[in-house]
């Protein structure tokens, strides 16, 4: 069954540092999104993107986050300089549509991302 | 604005007995809902959903139940066993095509007892 794959499965990095969060999503899937879970919270919606550009964003997602496709497989997500709050584990997903509806939305296993 | 949410935190059930997972949500024009489980140190994995012009939807061992009077979403699993216990989420979707924004619910423990 096709998977979204996520790297790395654990980083930590001290405040202040950039991280990027790598995702592979299901290769015929057309739409990414980007979710994190604070420990013991629900998730919560970052950010979706389609056609190259942002389609949607929380207010979570400031100016300190940047998504990005650099080729036809990757989907990355860019924290500029983190912060202590960042700590989290943050899914990446996608999704296409079949007709008129959308479908096949899976999540990857996630990056827990630890700010020290 | 948009919220959904659970009515309990907790679940313990015996194996083999059915439980009822509740979820409730705010957005009257959500137009899709979703169920999801987690399993520790996981994504969230696909369960069942439905479209809001459904007020029932059955797959293996599980059902959807849609109340849109009252807002109320429900999650049956029959004959539960060991391997059901996780966390489940409920997510609303205002839309069904296109990107979609999901809103996740709190989430309910489920815990199977043998």
């Amino acid at each position: 069954e096709p998977e979204v794959t996520q790297t790395p499965s654990h980083q930590v990095t001290q405040m202040g540092q950039e991280v990027i969060l790598r995702c592979v999503p299901i290769s015929n899937h057309l739409y990414f999104y980007w979710y994190r879970q604070i420990l013991g919270q629900k998730v919560e919606f970052l950010v979706s993107f389609y056609n190259n550009e942002i389609s949607e964003k929380s207010e979570i997602f400031d100016d300190q986050f940047s998504v990005e496709r650099p080729d036809g497989s990757n989907f990355t997500l860019k924290i500029r300089s983190t912060k202590l709050e960042d700590s989290a584990m943050y899914f990446c997903a996608s999704s296409y549509d079949r007709g008129r509806v959308n479908y096949g939305y899976t999540f990857g296993s996630g990056t827990r991302l630890t700010v020290v | 604005g948009e919220s959904v949410g659970l009515h309990l935190p907790t679940l313990s059930v015996q194996e083999g007995d059915n439980s009822i997972i509740n979820c409730a949500y705010s957005n009257s024009a959500s137009d899709y809902f979703i169920w999801y489980k987690q399993e520790s140190g996981k994504g969230p994995q696909f369960i069942i959903d439905i479209r809001s012009n459904m007020d029932k939807r059955q797959g293996q061992r599980v059902t959807v139940l849609l109340n849109k009077t009252v807002k109320h979403l429900s999650l049956q699993i029959a004959a539960t066993q060991p391997g059901d216990s996780a966390v489940y989420f409920c997510a609303e979707s205002p839309t069904i095509q296109g990107a979609q924004k999901l809103v996740f619910g709190q989430g309910t423990r489920l815990t199977i007892n043998p």
